[in-house]
């Protein structure tokens, strides 16, 4: 079983850049099985797909976010990052990692890290 | 605004049973299959139902799903307390590329 866990600042200020990590473990991210996710949650809201990645490089993204977010993956710490700039209010959000497979479903998640912008 | 409509609530009585519905259009639902996740307050999104009608290994047959052109339904027979949660369904969308889900319906077992 894949286990997915996020960490980074859980405050970031006004026109800054938000920089999560994901670690992963019980399995590697070479292995080509999953595409690995990025998902938001606004609190009490619904969920925003950010975008997710591949071992292979192919990358897609949400163009809601119009270029401001950076999904890449380090295979020597085996971890997945997301970096969002310029970041607003809007951004204080819960952020999860996941893991997409066949048919669109994400089917591991991370605890996911609460992330709050202000100043 | 969600691309997939689901109602904000539903409630029924322990041992009962709920249906949830997703509705969307033919470039998300209409094309593509639809999964279910399962978010009690809290806690992360698990996943219930992919590939509309599958059951990831662990989820027991009280929870079922279906598809039928642009709408989904999340079913769930025997409703115990700790199925309350919020309920999103999930699916690419074709046209926008995005994966898109629904607002969430809140489940209340009464």
């Amino acid at each position: 079983q894949v286990q997915l866990q996020e960490s980074g600042p859980g405050l970031v200020k006004p026109s800054q850049t938000l920089s999560l990590n994901c670690t992963v473990s019980d399995f590697s991210i070479s292995n080509g099985a999953y595409y690995w996710t990025w998902v938001r949650q606004h609190p009490g809201k619904g969920l925003e797909w950010i975008g997710y990645i591949h071992y292979s490089g192919d990358a897609f993204y949400n163009p809601s976010f119009k270029s401001r977010a950076t999904i890449s993956l380090d295979t020597s710490k085996n971890q997945i990052s997301l970096k969002l700039t310029s970041v607003t209010a809007a951004d204080t959000a819960v952020y999860y990692c996941a893991t997409r497979s066949s048919g669109d479903c994400l089917d591991y998640w991370g605890r996911g890290t609460l992330v709050t912008v202000s100043s | 605004q969600s691309v997939l409509t689901q109602p904000p609530s539903v409630s029924a009585a322990p041992g009962q049973k709920v249906t949830i519905s997703c509705s969307g259009s033919g470039s998300n639902i209409g094309s593509k299959d639809v999964s279910w996740y399962q978010q009690v307050p809290g806690t992360a999104p698990k996943l219930l139902i992919f590939e509309n009608t599958k059951r990831p290994s662990g989820i027991p047959d009280r929870f079922s799903g279906s598809k039928s052109g642009t709408s989904a339904t999340l079913g769930i027979t025997g409703l115990q307390t700790g199925d309350e949660a919020d309920y999103f369904c999930g699916v690419w969308d074709i046209s926008l590329r995005v994966l898109v889900f629904g607002g969430g319906t809140k489940l209340t077992v009464l």
